[in-house]
C-alpha cells in the first residue's frame, strides 16, 4: 500500500496558527487532498492540490511539493470549532484514495 | 437535500450472519466508494466502482462485496461477518475518479 504520515495529535491555543505536516509515498501521484472530520461524523473536503505550491481557501491553506513528498495544512485563527481530526490523502497512479491515520487538533481557549 | 445516505445508522451483529450496508447518492456521481475506518489506522478503501456496471477491489476487500447496478445505489455485503469487521463503514461518491469525494454520515457496525 500507500505511505501516507501525519502527527497523531497537536494543541493550539484559539486564535493562533498551526501546520499539519503530512510526507508520503506513493506509486504515482494525481493530486493530494486535506479532510476534516469531527468525532462521530464524515469527513469533509477542505482543500486540493496538485500542482507544487500554496493554495489558499479563508482561514485554510494547503501547500505542496511533489519533489520532496511533503505537504501542510495551515489553519489560521484558530476557533473552538476547528478541534477535530485533519486527515491527509493522496490519489495515486490508479487514481485510488489513500488516507493517513489523521492528525487530531484540539483548540484550548 | 442532495447528498449520500447510509443505512442503517448502527447495528450490532452476530459472528457468521450476513449484512448488507446500504449506501444511496443523489448527485449523479459516477464513481462511488465503500471504506472503513478503525481507530489508528484511517480510512482504508475497500471496494469501488468508477461507473455503474463496474467494480474493483481496494486495500482491503476480503470478506466484502459490492454490486453497482444503476448509478446511485451501491451496497456493501458481508456474506459471513467476523470480529474483525467491526468498524466504521463509509461510503462515498465522486463525479469522476480525479474529483473530491463526498462522504455518508457512516455505518458504526460490531459484529460479536
Amino acid at each position: 500500500g500507500q505511505n501516507i504520515d501525519q502527527p497523531t495529535e497537536m494543541t493550539a491555543t484559539e486564535g493562533a496558527i498551526v501546520q499539519i505536516n503530512c510526507t508520503y509515498q506513493t506509486s504515482g501521484f494525481n493530486g493530494l487532498f486535506w479532510y476534516q472530520q469531527h468525532a462521530g461524523e464524515a469527513p469533509t473536503f477542505l482543500s486540493y492540490n496538485v500542482l507544487d505550491g500554496l493554495e489558499e481557501k479563508g482561514r485554510f491553506s494547503s501547500f505542496l511539493s511533489r519533489s520532496k513528498g511533503y505537504s501542510y495544512l495551515l489553519l489560521k485563527e484558530l476557533q473552538m470549532k476547528d478541534s477535530a481530526s485533519y486527515l491527509c490523502a493522496v490519489k495515486d497512479g490508479d487514481y485510488k484514495l489513500s488516507f493517513g491515520a489523521g492528525t487530531t487538533v484540539t483548540v484550548r481557549a | 437535500i442532495a447528498g449520500i445516505t447510509q443505512a442503517p445508522t448502527s447495528q450490532i451483529l452476530a459472528a457468521g450472519r450476513r449484512m448488507t450496508l446500504r449506501c444511496t447518492q443523489d448527485m449523479r456521481h459516477n464513481a462511488m466508494y465503500w471504506y472503513r475506518q478503525d481507530l489508528g489506522l484511517g480510512l482504508r478503501l475497500i471496494h469501488y466502482s468508477n461507473t455503474a456496471g463496474t467494480t474493483g477491489k481496494g486495500e482491503v476487500p476480503d470478506g466484502y462485496s459490492v454490486s453497482r447496478a444503476n448509478t446511485d445505489d451501491f451496497p456493501l455485503t458481508l456474506a459471513s461477518a467476523v470480529p474483525s469487521q467491526t468498524s466504521v463503514y463509509f461510503c462515498a461518491s465522486s463525479e469522476g475518479e480525479e474529483d473530491e469525494q463526498f462522504f455518508g454520515p457512516g455505518t458504526r457496525l460490531t459484529v460479536l
